[in-house]
This record gives structure tokens, C-alpha cells and sequence, in this order.
């Protein structure tokens, strides 16, 4: 099947640092990719659709300048969490839909757990 | 995309059949319907979807009513791995159909 994988699995950082998470579909081109966020006992949150060579499409509510996402390639999206503060801890997810797949299927990758400090 | 409606929580004996229901009341005409689970701090992983028909892979079978406002997916001999919060998502199937997630169903599989 389908691998989505993403880098790192988890990291810690200080207040105010930024910290890049990549999202990478292994075997497989992704036309396009998916942020989410997920808190503790809570459901994902969309945060952000990316296609491969253009700008990201941001959910209400999500600071673009804050979550920076490129998407340099068909199969490589990441999430830079800029200046990350304490209640940007969460888990973050990606997702990709293949490209070329009759139903447009969409497969995650296994999460990154932000903890900042 | 359609609103979905799922119990907060269930339970299932292991070996027995788990059936989790679903409504989407307000399902248009050109809109599937998704389940996928999440394993506490996994990714979601994709289990099965369909449109109006019944549908059944290795995994699961999914059962949609005739109106096609509500579905149910069954889990026919449920184990200890089956743990897991399930989510039912309704989403046009095009391009630019997102994921939207509810709260899902947990699912506790007991021995």
C-alpha cells in the first residue's frame, strides 16, 4: 500500500524557535497534501491544503505566517512552525492524495509531536 | 461537505461482530462516505469508503441504507488491535474533496 511517512517522529524545542516537519510520500506522487493538527483527546484539525508548485490554501483561523508550508515537489510538503510557543504543542499529521488514484485516495502519515518548552 | 453524526464511545466483546453507525442526514447526491480509524497517536489509516452500494474489502464491510442518510461500518470478528477512535467522513469525490473529521466513535474491544 501507499507510505506517507514524516520527519521527525517527535520533537522538543525552546519557546520561540522554529521547528520543520516533513511530509514525504514514499512511493507514490502526491498531487496534494494535507496538514492537520491534532490536540490531546481531541480530533484532527485541517490546517492546510498544499498543491505541489503553489501556494498553500490555509483553513479559517490558521496563521499563515506562522505555519509555512512548501511544497517543492510531488512527493516532499513541510510545515515550518515559526517562532513555536508553548501552545503550538500538538500533534502534527500530513496526508497525501495520489496522484492519478481513481478515488483520489488519501493517505496519512504517521504524526510528529511538537513539544515546546 | 455533509455534517456526520457518531456515538462518542462503544464497546465490543472480541471475536463478535462490531457494528458502528454513522448519520449524514444532510449526504448530497455526489458525496462518498469514508471511514477511517486512528490508533492512539497513529495517523489515520483508511479503511473503506462507498457511495450508495454496500461495499466489503479484507478489513470491514460498510452497509449504506437506501436514502443513503445514514451507514454503518462492521467490523465482522473484532480483536484487541481493533481499539481505536473511528471516524465517518462524507466528501465529494473530486480534486478538491478535503477530509474533514468529526469526533468519532471509540471503539474498546474487551477480551
Amino acid at each position: 500500500g501507499a507510505v506517507v511517512s514524516q520527519h521527525p517522529s517527535w520533537v522538543i524545542c525552546k519557546s520561540g524557535t522554529s521547528v520543520k516537519i516533513e511530509c514525504r510520500s514514499l512511493d507514490f506522487q502526491a498531487t496534494t497534501m494535507f496538514w492537520y493538527r491534532q490536540f490531546p483527546k481531541q480530533s484532527l484539525m485541517l490546517m492546510a491544503t498544499s498543491n505541489e508548485g503553489s501556494k498553500a490554501t490555509y483553513e479559517q483561523g490558521v496563521e499563515k505566517d506562522k505555519f509555512l508550508i512548501n511544497h517543492a515537489s510531488l512527493t516532499l510538503s513541510t510545515l515550518t512552525v515559526t517562532s513555536a510557543h508553548p501552545e503550538d504543542s500538538s500533534f502534527y499529521i500530513c496526508s497525501a492524495r495520489m496522484r492519478g488514484g481513481l478515488y483520489n485516495e488519501q493517505f496519512f502519515g504517521p504524526g510528529t509531536r511538537l513539544t515546546v518548552l | 461537505d455533509a455534517k456526520t453524526t457518531q456515538p462518542t464511545s462503544m464497546d465490543c466483546a472480541e471475536g463478535r461482530a462490531a457494528n458502528l453507525p454513522c448519520n449524514h442526514s444532510t449526504i448530497s447526491g455526489n458525496e462518498y462516505v469514508y471511514w477511517y480509524r486512528q490508533i492512539h497517536s497513529q495517523g489515520p489509516q483508511y479503511i473503506i469508503h462507498g457511495l450508495k452500494n454496500n461495499e466489503t474489502n479484507e478489513m470491514a464491510s460498510l452497509i449504506i441504507t437506501e436514502d443513503r442518510k445514514s451507514s454503518t461500518l462492521i467490523l465482522p470478528h473484532a480483536t484487541l488491535r481493533d481499539t481505536a477512535v473511528y471516524y465517518c467522513i462524507v466528501r465529494v469525490n473530486n480534486q478538491g474533496g478535503k477530509l474533514i473529521f468529526g469526533q468519532g466513535t471509540e471503539l474498546s474491544v474487551k477480551p
